[in-house]
């Protein structure tokens, strides 16, 4: 059973666009969803993350939307550019220390076109 | 500060062999995590790491053991490999205090023959 579903599957968006990633989530336990950008042969990168505690954090061009009633959140990333082409993760955890580990998405294929 | 290393960078085995993968921790980073990642697939919780001892797993065999040692840093076992266990194998640590706030080392490629 996947706990996190993550769409689209791939994303193409003209340089200057807006990007947007969503994701869902069955576990009510969950506490803390981070998302990370992965580029080929590297290891996913921390970008901005968020709890249940606020609706929406911003950081330069990136911006999580949380909806807590409707088990979503979202990764907004404005004025898009070539380098943000990359794989991008939402992720989830619970029990506050992370023990059970995050519980990734499938991943989004972001292409920004110039 | 110095982020997250692992080594190898690559490795190949054949099935049924065993293999050690290792993890250093970044500086002032108390807890490490394990993910499996398969080819164009989010990466799979295997197991974490506080104060030498085993904090959480996943759904993952036995066969996947681990330890952690006094400076932080860390080692993932697997046993009797099989082909599926291909994979890209992360490891992340954590702040003391944080650990569902993960930074994740560049990988070690594992394949298996």
């Amino acid at each position: 059973q996947q706990q996190v579903k993550q769409s689209p599957q791939s994303l193409i968006v003209q340089k200057g666009g807006i990007s947007i990633i969503n994701c869902a989530y069955e576990n009510t336990a969950f506490d803390y969803f981070p998302w990370y950008q992965q580029f080929p042969g590297k290891g996913p990168a921390l970008l901005i993350a968020i709890r249940p505690d606020v609706s929406e954090k911003k950081e330069g061009r990136f911006t999580i939307s949380f909806n807590k009633s409707a088990k979503q959140f979202s990764l907004h990333i404005m004025d898009s550019q070539p380098g943000d082409s990359a794989t991008y993760f939402c992720a989830a955890s619970g029990r506050g220390g992370g023990a059970d580990g995050l519980t990734f998405g499938k991943g989004t294929h972001l292409i920004i076109q110039p | 500060e110095t982020g997250v290393t692992q080594s190898p960078t690559h490795l190949i085995k054949t099935r049924g062999q065993q293999v050690t993968l290792r993890c250093s921790s970044q500086s002032g980073h108390n807890t490490v995590s394990w993910y499996q990642q398969a080819l164009g697939q989010g990466p799979q919780f295997i197991f974490q790491y506080y104060r030498e001892e085993e904090n959480g797993r996943g759904n993952f065999p036995p066969r996947f053991s681990g330890l952690q040692f006094p400076n932080y840093s860390s080692e993932l076992n697997v046993n009797a490999l099989e082909l599926d266990d291909s994979a890209l194998y992360l490891c992340a640590s954590s702040p003391p205090g944080g650990a569902d706030t993960q930074y994740f080392g560049p990988g070690t490629r594992l394949t298996v023959l």
